[in-house]
């Protein structure tokens, strides 16, 4: 069964630099999702996205932004960026028609140096 | 403010023996739990979920178990396998109009020992 992907799983940047990760859910799956985690830690929610529209907003620095496109596929836009924000990256996907279980890509690890 | 709480940050067991992975939350509008099973590097899979209305939820090996007045759940992994060995996420889902996000746990490193 597809996947939710993205990409690049790996990212180096300076820092003060920017970044863009690209989410593509699961076919037919309208919600999408971003998380951080950072070393150590749990998941924490940054995004989401309904049908191309912002749906909630979690601790995303003003620094961050995202959309969702016509075609279901997310980007996260990271400007700025600072040391702190070396961490990896999952977007996830759900179905507002089905139970609200949410299923994860493999992630992008972005090391700020 | 950790509103998920795993309080065992690991747990070892015998190969064939049962797992119990405990959680706990606060947040009383939480109305769907999950578990989460993770290897480094990758992205979380999700293994097994729970409604509010419900106390017990089965798949195979896999048990949840959810006490709503206590705030508790529980994953049974019986019989537990050497593959299982990883680190397991609670995760709690609250509907906020345009989806379910998720707050998960810190996380109990299992280790499965032959």
């Amino acid at each position: 069964a597809a996947g939710v992907i993205q990409s690049p799983r790996h990212l180096i940047k300076e820092k003060r630099e920017t970044a863009t990760l690209k989410c593509y859910p699961i076919p037919r799956h309208d919600t999408v999702y971003w998380y951080q985690q950072g070393p150590g830690q749990d998941p924490q929610f940054l995004i989401s996205f309904y049908e191309k529209m912002q749906s909630d907003k979690g601790s995303i620095p003003d620094r961050f932004s995202a959309q969702q496109f016509s075609d279901y596929h997310s980007e996260l836009n990271m400007s700025s960026l600072e040391l702190g924000d070396s961490a990896l990256y999952f977007c996830a996907s759900s179905s507002t028609s089905g139970l609200p279980e949410q299923f994860f890509g493999p992630g992008t690890r972005l090391t700020v140096l | 403010d950790q509103q998920v709480k795993q309080n065992s940050p690991s747990l070892s067991v015998q190969e064939g023996r049962i797992s119990i992975l405990n959680c706990d939350y606060t947040n009383s509008m939480f109305d769907y739990f999950l578990w989460y099973k993770k290897y480094p590097a990758e992205g979380p899979t999700f293994l097994i979920s729970i409604s509010s209305i419900k106390d017990k939820n089965e798949d195979g090996r896999f048990t949840v178990f959810l006490n709503k007045s206590a705030k508790h759940l529980s994953l049974h992994i019986v019989p537990s396998q050497p593959g299982d060995s990883a680190v397991y996420f609670c995760a709690a889902s609250e509907f906020t109009g345009g989806g379910n996000k998720l707050t998960f746990g810190t996380g109990t490193q299992l280790k499965v020992e032959l």
